[in-house]
């Protein structure tokens, strides 16, 4: 079975500073992985992808993601951080891209002036 | 392009009364549709998908069904509503594997979500 664990339920960060959010999967099969944004009270938006190739993903508004196999770890990195960025953050895997996305729980980033 | 839209976007309702959330989805056809939902402080949590007309999968057990009526129609319902399906609906659609285009099978697309509060 697929499972995603977020470290840390809200991440503070200054205004500018680097952002670094954590997501570790368990998967059976090579995994895809995703990040998804949810501003408040809004559905989400997809980030970023990981699927095959290339392990350094890159997506909207400046984040990108590293996929290690080794560490079964997928972070999702940005390095300024801007006030717009805060919002809630689930990264999530499917086995093999289709159906029963799993999701972690979620990390909220908070940026301070 | 595809969308996604979900009605209504908030909704209060009193224990034991019913519910209908509805959700379409455009510009493709035979998608793959799901509700989840998002108690306040929790992660996603995966309802009920659909791959056709018809075929319901339920994830868990509840006190919600989902019924899709028409190929991109999906509808969440609940014959007597309980405090602990208040929440954040989101509901949800990909593209069948295989397909092409814009929207693959591999990344889903949510609408706005719905907010229920049974009171």
């Amino acid at each position: 079975a697929q499972s995603v664990t977020q470290l840390g339920s809200h991440v503070s960060v200054s205004e500018g500073a680097l952002v670094l959010l954590r997501c570790n999967y368990s998967s059976s099969v090579p995994p895809y992985l995703f990040w998804y944004v949810q501003y408040p009270n809004q559905g989400l938006q997809l980030l970023l992808k990981y699927t095959t190739g290339a392990t350094l993903v890159k997506g909207i508004n400046g984040f990108e993601a590293e996929f290690k196999k080794s560490e079964t770890s997928f972070h999702l990195t940005k390095p300024s951080a801007h006030m717009s960025d805060a919002a809630e953050y689930f990264c999530a895997v499917t086995p093999g891209g289709f159906q029963k996305l799993v999701f972690g729980t979620g990390t909220r980033l908070l940026v301070s002036p | 392009s595809q969308t996604i839209h979900q009605w209504p976007a908030t909704l209060v309702q009193p224990v034991g009364s019913p519910l209908s959330l509805e959700c379409t989805v455009e510009g493709t056809s035979n998608p793959n549709l799901y509700w989840y939902r998002q108690a306040a402080g929790r992660g996603l949590q995966l309802l009920f998908y659909s791959v056709g007309i018809g075929q319901i999968s339920s994830e868990v057990p509840q006190n919600l069904s989902a019924s899709r009526p028409q190929d991109r129609q999906f509808i969440l319902s609940s014959k007597k509503l309980l405090l602990s399906d208040s929440g954040f609906y989101l509901c949800a659609w990909n593209a069948p594997m295989g397909t092409g285009g814009r929207a693959s099978g591999n990344t889903i697309y949510f609408g706005e979500g719905s907010w229920l509060t049974v009171v």
